[in-house]
Order: C-alpha cells, then structure tokens, then sequence
C-alpha cells in the first residue's frame, strides 16, 4: 500500500525560529505536495513538485520554501516563523500520468509561539 | 483564482438516512473531482472521484453527480451509518496536477 511519512508529528517552535518538516514516500509518485489545515479554510496548497530538484509555488507560498531533493523526499522551510504559520500540514504524493489519486502523510502539527 | 466552493459546513443526518454534500467549481477546465475523508484527529484519505466525461460513479453506498453545465458536483451517501461521520472534503484537478479544495463538510450521522 502506497505510504507517506511525515516528520516531526508535532513541533512546537519559537517565532523567528527556522522549521523544516520533512516529508517521505515509497510510492515511486512523481508529484508531492505540501498544505496546510486551519479550520474554517479546509487544505491550501503550500508548493508541489512533480520531479526532483524542482518545485512549484501553490496558492500560499509566501513565507515556505520547499525543497525536494530526490524524488522520495519533499521538504517544507519555514525560514522564519511566525504566529500566523500554526497549523496542521499535510504532505501527499500520487503518481501522475492518468492518475489523480493522493496518498497523504499523517500530518504535522506546527504551533509557533 | 479558480476556486471550489463547499456549502455546507455542516450536515446532520440520522443513522440510516442519507446525505448529500454539494460543491461547486469556477474553471470550466476542471476534469476530475476527487472526494476525501478525514476522521476525528486523523489524516484525509480518497473516498470516490469523477471525471468530466461522465455524470455518475457509484461505488457502494456512495454516489458521485457531476452537473457540468452548472458547474456542481456532489456526494451521496445512502444508509447512512455512524463511521460515516467525518469531514468530507470536494476538490477538482485543472492542470499541473493542482488541486484546488473546499472547505469541508462536517457530516454528523446522528443515532
């Protein structure tokens, strides 16, 4: 079965504190991508990729970075914190090509205090 | 920016009722409309799509309309049980991959 692992499940970080949230899959999926949870706002996309070394903005990129070094791993920066970045964060992968499935990570809950 | 709009926030229904969830979409360019889970506490998981060439999926007790012309879609549940409850989320697929999703419905199946 297709599997997402994310790291850390919780992080509690300071504002003005540099986070990276680290993403794995065994899928051999093509694309990744990184949303964030607020309630009221469902999921928003952060930045995907659909090969490694290159990312794409989504629809809230301001304030993430993200990196995927290998087609594996997808990582999500926060360069420097803020209050307004606690959330929940979801990564997910799927395969491309005709299928539009995604497989998602079991969350990360960020709070910045 | 193309947008999908979920209507309800929230749904009660009683246990072996059924429950629709509506959602609409703005790009005409979308072709797939995929439906996700997310149980109390824990992650979103795929529950049954459509795409743009047909107008109905079933799979079980779920059903999938897709109303092209206005632009609407939406799930059905029949026989409705309690791990039915849960945070129903719609989306929709244009290009790239880029999924855009609504908000959620928060369906309550009430004994």
């Amino acid at each position: 079965e297709a599997a997402v692992t994310q790291s850390p499940r919780s992080k509690v970080a300071v504002t003005g504190g540099k986070v990276t949230l680290s993403c794995h899959q065994t899928n051999n999926h093509d694309y990744m991508y990184w949303y964030r949870q607020d309630t009221g706002h469902g999921l928003r996309l952060i930045h995907y990729s659909y090969v490694a070394d290159s990312t794409e903005k989504g629809d809230i990129p301001d304030g993430y970075k993200a990196s995927r070094p290998s087609q594996e791993n997808f990582s999500l920066i926060l360069e420097l914190a803020s209050l307004s970045q606690t959330a929940v964060y979801f990564c997910a992968s799927n395969l491309g090509g005709s299928s539009y499935e995604q497989y998602f990570g079991p969350g990360t809950r960020l709070t910045v205090l | 920016g193309e947008k999908v709009e979920q209507h309800q926030s929230t749904l009660s229904v009683r246990e072996g009722d059924s429950a629709v969830i509506n959602c609409t979409y703005t790009d005409t360019a979308s072709s797939y409309f995929p439906w996700y889970k997310q149980e109390a506490g824990k992650s979103l998981h795929f529950v049954i799509d459509i795409r743009s060439n047909v107008d109905r999926k079933q799979s079980q007790r779920l059903t999938v309309l897709l109303d092209k012309k206005a632009k609407r879609f939406s799930l059905h549940i029949t026989a409705t049980q309690p791990e039915d409850s849960a945070i129903y989320f719609c989306a929709a697929i244009t290009n790239a991959y880029k999924v855009i999703f609504g908000k959620g419905t928060h369906l309550h199946v009430l004994p």
